[in-house]
C-alpha cells in the first residue's frame, strides 16, 4: 500500500537550515509529482512547492521562494525539502503529498503523517 | 493567484442533518480543453492528516460514504453531507489545482450540535 513517512523536523534557530525527508513506498516514485504542504499551529492548509514526476520542474509559494527547495531523490524514492534562511511563520506541521496522476495539477491522493518544524530561538 | 472562500467557517447541527459547505474561487478553474473542475475537497480530523474526498469538483474517492457529495461548477463550488454522523466532526477545506500556488480555503469547522 501506498505509504509517505516524513523525518526531519524539529526545533530551529531563526535563519538557520533544516532538510525535511518524505519516504516513499507502495507506488512508482518516479511516475509522479509530489507536493509539500504546511500548517502552522491551528491554523488552515498552505501549499509550499512541488516537483514534476521526473524532477524537470518545481514550483514554489511565493511565502518560500528563493529560501525553499524541492528534490527527490530516485534511487532513494525520497523526497527532500531543503529549508534555508527559516523564520518563525514557517512554524507548523509540514506534510508530503502525492498527486492522484503523475501530472502535477492533480488531486492530492496520498498524504504523510507530517512533521513538525518549531523556528525559535 | 487563485483565492479560495469557503463558507461558513463553523458549522453546528445535530446528527442526521443536511450539511452544507461553500467554497469560491476568485476566478474559474474550469479547464475547457477537458471541461474539469480542478477542485477537491478534504477532510482533516485532529491529529490527522487532510484526507481527499472529492475530486474534479464531484468525483467520490474510492471508500468515502455516499452521504458525501460535491457539486458546482467554474466559481461556486459545494460539499454536502446528507445525513451527519458522529464520525463527520471534521474541518473540511477545499482546494484549487487548476494552477500554482494550489491554494486551500480557509477551512469550515464541523460540530455536532
Amino acid at each position: 500500500q501506498v505509504q509517505l513517512v516524513e523525518s526531519g523536523g524539529g526545533v530551529v534557530q531563526p535563519g538557520r537550515s533544516l532538510t525535511l525527508s518524505c519516504a516513499a513506498s507502495g507506488f512508482i516514485f518516479d511516475d509522479y509529482a509530489m507536493h509539500w504542504v504546511r500548517q502552522a499551529p491551528g491554523k488552515g492548509l498552505e501549499w509550499v512547492a512541488v516537483i514534476w514526476y521526473d524532477g524537470s520542474n518545481k514550483y514554489y509559494a511565493d511565502s518560500v521562494k528563493g529560501r525553499f527547495t524541492i528534490s527527490k531523490d530516485f534511487a532513494k524514492n525520497t523526497l527532500f525539502l531543503q529549508m534555508d534562511s527559516l523564520r518563525a511563520e514557517d512554524t507548523g506541521v509540514y506534510y508530503c503529498a502525492r498527486t492522484e496522476t503523475g501530472y502535477y495539477l492533480a488531486p492530492f491522493d496520498y498524504w504523510g503523517q507530517g512533521t513538525l518544524v518549531t523556528v525559535s530561538s | 493567484d487563485i483565492v479560495m472562500t469557503q463558507s461558513p467557517e463553523y458549522l453546528a447541527l445535530s446528527l442526521g442533518e443536511r450539511a452544507t459547505i461553500n467554497c469560491k474561487s476568485s476566478r474559474s478553474v474550469l479547464y475547457s480543453y477537458n471541461n474539469k473542475n480542478y477542485l477537491a475537497w478534504y477532510q482533516q480530523t485532529p491529529g490527522q492528516p487532510p484526507k481527499l474526498l472529492i475530486s474534479w469538483a464531484s468525483t467520490r474517492e474510492s471508500g468515502v460514504p455516499d452521504r458525501f457529495s460535491g457539486g458546482g461548477s467554474g466559481t461556486d463550488f459545494t460539499l454536502t453531507i446528507s445525513s451527519l454522523q458522529a464520525e463527520d466532526v471534521a474541518v473540511y477545506y477545499c482546494q484549487q489545482y487548476y494552477q500554482t500556488p494550489c491554494s486551500f480555503g480557509q477551512g469550515t469547522k464541523l460540530e455536532i450540535k
